[in-house]
């Protein structure tokens, strides 16, 4: 398997809700990130977990809250949102050590709408 | 501010044009430069990664080159076929913190039959 997965593909939320978006790897990839890109802009960096702990946080907001629950699976919690958080979220993954650096391997992202 | 900048924003070429695009990146804290395609509607895909001044890769029709004293990495494709058409993304990655890629805003390449 040399996918990372994300789910949902789509997603419409409301600012009250709370939703939780998902991406999983089965390629040993001990590195996963989350990724944020509004139209027309390059992707932005939000969190880096390295063996599925919390290395970097871009200084997001606390209305989206990562979590790694193993070496496989990735969530993003999302609270109170505002529209200006509407984007495409991505998930990737990569190899840590040996020979560093490698290339990632992304999601196809969920496409988040908040209305 | 981190800045990477990507030439041109995008390009038209007819089916066998051999094209070119540009991506600048700071001089400073370099520990390595990436470059992906993004097809509409998929996942962005590693093509290569470049560590070593004067670097030079190749996969298929693609290459890229390297100069970090510079700030430049130089991306070509030869004989551009219509399943080029896709959006070519650099991303440097930065020396003072592992794991961080900054991304450029890509060239988004439409190849003609």
């Amino acid at each position: 398997d040399t996918e990372v997965t994300q789910t949902p593909k789509h997603l419409v939320m409301g600012m009250t809700n709370k939703k939780s978006l998902k991406c999983e790897q089965h390629m040993g990839h001990r590195a996963m990130y989350w990724y944020k890109q509004k139209a027309k802009k390059p992707p932005e960096l939000m969190f880096v977990y390295s063996y599925e702990k919390l290395s970097i946080n871009e200084s997001v907001p606390s209305r989206f809250s990562p979590e790694c629950p193993n070496s496989s699976l990735l969530n993003l919690h999302l609270h109170a949102l505002q529209p200006e958080d509407s984007a495409l979220y991505l998930c990737a993954s990569s190899q840590e050590g040996g020979d560093w650096p490698y290339g990632y391997t992304f999601g196809s992202g969920t496409r988040l709408t908040v209305v | 501010i981190l800045n990477v900048e990507q030439s041109p924003q995008s390009l038209h070429v007819q089916e066998g044009d051999s094209t070119n695009f540009t991506c600048s990146f700071p001089s400073s804290n370099f520990y390595a430069l990436h470059w992906y395609r993004w097809e509409t509607a998929k996942s962005p895909e590693a093509l290569f990664v470049m560590t070593l001044n004067g670097d030079e890769k190749k996969k298929g029709r693609i290459s890229a080159t390297l100069n970090t004293k510079e700030g430049y990495s130089y991306l070509y494709i030869k004989g551009s076929q219509p399943e080029d058409s896709a959006t070519y993304l650099c991303a440097f990655h930065y020396g003072g913190a592992t794991n961080k890629l900054i991304f450029g805003t890509g060239t988004l390449l439409a190849v003609q039959p």
